[in-house]
């Protein structure tokens, strides 16, 4: 059964970058069946999907999001990562790292909370 | 962009009771259409997908239907591990999108 774990900072202050790491055990990250996908919850809110990556390094993302989004894939370490760059307060948010399959998302981490705050 | 919405917004029901919620997608989405739960604190669970598929392990009593634009979530037969949030998905086309959530919460 495929495991994935966020891992990266709690807390960052306005303008500065969000990075988060998703490490994913149990199952390939370079399975022809998978993309992978990051998806974030404002506290007390409503899901929004952020981006998703192949194993190719192919990636999508939500405009919403402009272009402060990078998402890149490490299959050597087994890792997808997520950049967001500039961040502010609304971008305060639980972050999770998800696997697509048939466009919904089917295995979860179990979501890390990050703040932004001065 | 696709706007999905539920309803309704919270609902609340017995142990034994049948729900229906509700899901409404601002353009047709065939059946690109998935039910996720939150329980406070844990990641959502994919309890549906293709609009009616059983995701494995989830149990029969979850019940999903529709395609184009309508879609609907049923529980047959409330236990009192289903009280919790429910969201709707879109996969039909970038951006995804989901739902603003039914809480459904015990009588």
């Amino acid at each position: 059964q495929v495991q994935l774990q966020e891992s990266g900072p709690g807390l960052l202050k306005p303008s500065e970058t969000l990075s988060l790491t998703c490490t994913v055990s149990g199952g390939s990250l370079t399975s022809g069946s998978y993309y992978w996908s990051w998806l974030r919850q404002p506290p007390g809110k409503g899901l929004e999907w952020i981006g998703y990556i192949y194993h190719s390094g192919s990636t999508n993302h939500n405009p919403s999001l402009k272009s402060r989004v990078t998402i890149s894939v490490d299959t050597s370490k087994r890792q997808f990562s997520l950049k967001v760059r500039s961040v502010t307060a609304a971008d305060t948010a639980v972050y999770y790292c998800a696997r697509v399959r048939s466009w919904s998302f089917d295995s979860w981490g179990q979501g890390t909370l990050v703040t932004v705050s001065s | 962009d696709i706007q999905m919405t539920q309803s309704p917004s919270s609902v609340s029901a017995s142990v034994g009771d049948r729900v229906t919620i509700t899901c409404r997608a601002s353009q047709s989405i065939s059946t690109w259409l998935a039910w996720y739960q939150q329980k406070p604190g844990k990641a959502p669970k994919l309890l549906i997908y293709a609009a009616s598929s059983l995701e494995s392990g989830v149990p029969s009593r979850f019940r999903g239907s529709g395609s184009g634009t309508d879609f609907s979530l049923t529980i047959s037969s409330l236990q009192p591990e289903d009280f919790a949030t429910y969201y709707c998905q879109q996969g039909d086309s970038v951006p995804y999108s989901f739902g603003q959530g039914t809480k459904l919460e015990i009588k």
